[in-house]
């Protein structure tokens, strides 16, 4: 089982459309998680990190469950520009940095 | 400021053939690392330097070798590449210290090994 597991998707939405990826992690010692968006052929970019309490950033939101070990993005009123690859990303303290990532899951907003 | 650069592009290889991958920082950055990006497989760490001086094995190290050359370069060699090193490598780099500090990747080397 992979440590960080995603729904590949596709996701195919309208523009305007709400959509939401989940994430699941399986190490407990898990300390911080990140949501990093990657469009087509590019870079892995910070898309926001997430908080235990859950943090909003514009229309993007995103929720922590500890006890279930779950991280979630919520996207409102999607754009076509928020097509793209979503990774849910875990990093474990002391582990010089190291990230794990999700196979990613694809979004595609359509006109 | 560049951020992270990568060299090259792209590279077709055959099987047996050796080659360097470069990448450097001028965000002086004290950590960077190398991934590989797999279809399916999401990124996964080969090899990570915590500061200058220093390298460490990642989750996927085998047929691989890295030089921390300073505090900007960190190169990944092939030294006998094979068709399944055929993927894209990123390098990425991040401050290091207390906490969580943002990674900053570079656009990557699409490697095909035949």
């Amino acid at each position: 089982r992979k440590e960080v597991e995603q729904d590949p998707g596709p996701f195919n939405v309208p523009e305007g459309a709400t959509v939401a990826f989940n994430c699941t992690y399986s190490n407990s010692a898990s300390q911080s998680f990140f949501w990093y968006r990657q469009d087509c052929r590019k870079e892995p970019k910070l898309l926001m990190s997430v908080y235990s309490s859950g943090n909003e950033d514009g229309r993007f939101t995103a929720q922590l469950n500890r006890a279930s070990q779950y991280i979630s993005l919520l996207i409102r009123d999607s754009k076509l520009s928020d097509s793209a690859t979503y990774l849910c990303v875990v990093n474990r303290l002391n582990q010089g940095g190291k990230l794990i990532f999700g196979q990613g899951t694809e979004l595609s907003v359509k006109p | 400021n560049a951020g992270v650069t990568q060299t090259p592009k792209f590279q077709v290889l055959k099987t047996g053939q050796s080659m360097t991958l470069q990448c450097a920082q001028d965000m002086n950055h004290n950590s960077m690392y190398w991934y590989r990006q797999d279809p399916g497989m999401g990124l996964r760490l080969i090899y990570y330097s915590a500061s200058e001086g220093t390298t460490d094995k990642g989750e996927v190290p085998n047929g691989y070798n890295v030089s921390r050359l300073n505090k900007r370069e960190f190169s990944l060699r092939l030294e006998s590449a094979a068709p399944s090193q055929t993927s894209v490598y990123f390098c990425a780099s991040r401050v290091a210290g207390g906490g969580y500090n943002e990674q900053f990747f570079g656009p990557g080397t699409r490697l095909t090994v035949l």
